[in-house]
């Protein structure tokens, strides 16, 4: 079945780092996949999308890019905040459609000032 | 504009209670699921309601139950609780028709201990 690897935390990081989180992905045709964020206290809230091969999704210096032939979608920042402390989850939506969306287990990121 | 909102935002059962988890958004958004959120293993559907008057089971709907009130509401029941569901609850919600694009929306959570 459907299935999301993303890998695990937690990721420590100084203030102005270059971030790097892995995602990969086991699925059939083309799956829409995502980036959702969780600050401490709160809900999940979109970061990116990608829904076709070589899209990239980016906000807030974030990016993603959609790699079929690799099966892969890793979230990259080039100089992170002690803001954006927080917990990411990579996910994706089946090329089928439907309401199943699949989450990783979810990266928590520590940014030091 | 509140977006998806729950309540409680915490609550603490014994074994055998029973209770409901409430959810709301004013969107108008047609699609609505509940999740639990455990360590280590990201989110899981327990149930979801694709439109107004229809739910599905998601990946783990055992001890659970759901209601779509109207539209905005969409609530969650576990009838006889247990230590098993010691967790965090998530409602959300996306504009719905099935599409695999969809953005979802989620609530604040609610914490949830059973003892």
């Amino acid at each position: 079945g459907d299935s999301v690897t993303q890998m695990e935390g937690p990721v420590t990081l100084s203030e102005e780092a270059f971030l790097t989180i892995n995602c990969t992905y086991t699925a059939t045709g083309y799956p829409s996949l995502f980036w959702y964020v969780q600050y401490p206290g709160e809900g999940l809230q979109l970061l990116l999308k990608a829904t076709k091969a070589d899209d990239k999704g980016s906000n807030k210096g974030f990016e993603a890019t959609y790699r079929k032939e690799t099966t892969s979608f890793h979230l990259e920042k080039g100089s992170v905040q002690v803001s954006d402390s927080a917990v990411y989850f990579c996910a994706l939506s089946p090329y089928t459609g439907g309401f199943k969306t699949i989450f990783g287990a979810g990266t928590r990121l520590f940014v030091k000032a | 504009n509140a977006g998806v909102t729950q309540t409680p935002k915490f609550q603490v059962l014994k074994t055998g209670q029973s209770m409901t988890l409430q959810c709301a958004q004013d969107m108008n958004h047609n699609s609505m699921y509940w999740y639990r959120q455990d360590p280590g293993m990201g989110l899981r559907l327990i149930y979801y309601s694709a439109s107004e008057g229809t739910t599905d089971k998601g990946e783990v709907p055992n001890g659970y139950n759901v209601s779509r009130l109207n539209k905005r509401e969409f609530s969650l029941r576990l009838e006889s609780a247990a230590p098993s569901q010691t967790s965090v609850y998530f409602c959300a919600s996306s504009e719905g028709g099935g599409r695999g694009t969809d953005t979802q929306y989620f609530g604040p959570g609610t914490r949830l201990t059973v003892l």
